[in-house]
């Protein structure tokens, strides 16, 4: 079994400021991919950003990077720049390559202030 | 290309009644899935289609849900009896192939279930 452990219910940034989101997971597998999402109040969930376990370079995209530690098992997001448009909920997620079914977070509330 | 649609985009419904929701992915997926958003338990694994192989159901509450695949397309979760606990946003996703190989999941806008 796969567990996802986000510690920030809820965060705060003002605009053009940078921020992280944490997120740990615990998993008995050696092959596996990481992912956060974003979900606006549109229910709409978008893909932000995707790791594979077996990389080293952390992904990054655009104003988006993660911090994977494999060894820590923790996998964070770094915001840079935040814009309004950035207010989402934030989930992050797990699947191995034993399985299929994405194993979330309970989610990071994220409010970007002018 | 177009993104997952699902359909109604709300639900409300009295208890007992039976609903469907459906899915159409997006068109050359081959994968399909179920999730159940829900405030006390979070984001929730339902049911998994791949190509015309059999379902995997192990995430399925109970016996009042079922879905069914046609076509190796379009995809209905049915719940017979709801109750109120079954309110919730079920999600539909799609992916190119298996989730093994970590192929992103794609997310329709979801429905929104009401159990009165």
């Amino acid at each position: 079994a796969q567990t996802v452990t986000q510690s920030q219910p809820e965060m705060s940034v003002q605009e053009a400021e940078t921020v992280t989101l944490s997120c740990t997971y615990d998993t008995s597998e050696n092959n596996y991919y990481l992912f956060w999402y974003k979900q606006p109040p549109s229910r709409q969930m978008i893909l932000v950003i995707r790791q594979e376990a077996y990389k080293q370079q952390n992904a990054t995209e655009n104003r988006f990077s993660v911090n994977f530690q494999k060894a820590a098992k923790s996998f964070s997001l770094k915001i840079s720049d935040s814009q309004l448009g950035d207010t989402a909920m934030y989930f992050c997620a797990v699947v191995s390559n034993s399985g299929y079914a994405l194993n979330f977070g309970k989610g990071t509330s994220l409010l970007v202030t002018p | 290309g177009a993104g997952v649609s699902q359909s109604p985009s709300n639900k409300v419904t009295e208890k007992g009644k039976d609903v469907e929701l459906r899915c159409d992915p997006i068109s050359g997926h081959t994968a399909l899935y179920w999730y159940r958003q829900s405030l006390g338990q979070g984001l929730e694994f339902l049911i998994y289609f791949q190509g015309n192989s059999a379902p995997d159901k192990s995430g399925l509450p109970s016996d009042r849900f079922s879905a069914e695949r046609t076509g190796g397309s379009v995809s209905t979760l049915t719940i017979q009896r709801t109750q109120q606990e079954d309110s919730a946003v079920y999600l539909c996703a799609s992916s190119l192939t298996s989730g093994r190989v970590g192929d992103t999941q794609y997310f329709g806008p979801g429905t929104r279930l009401t159990v009165l």
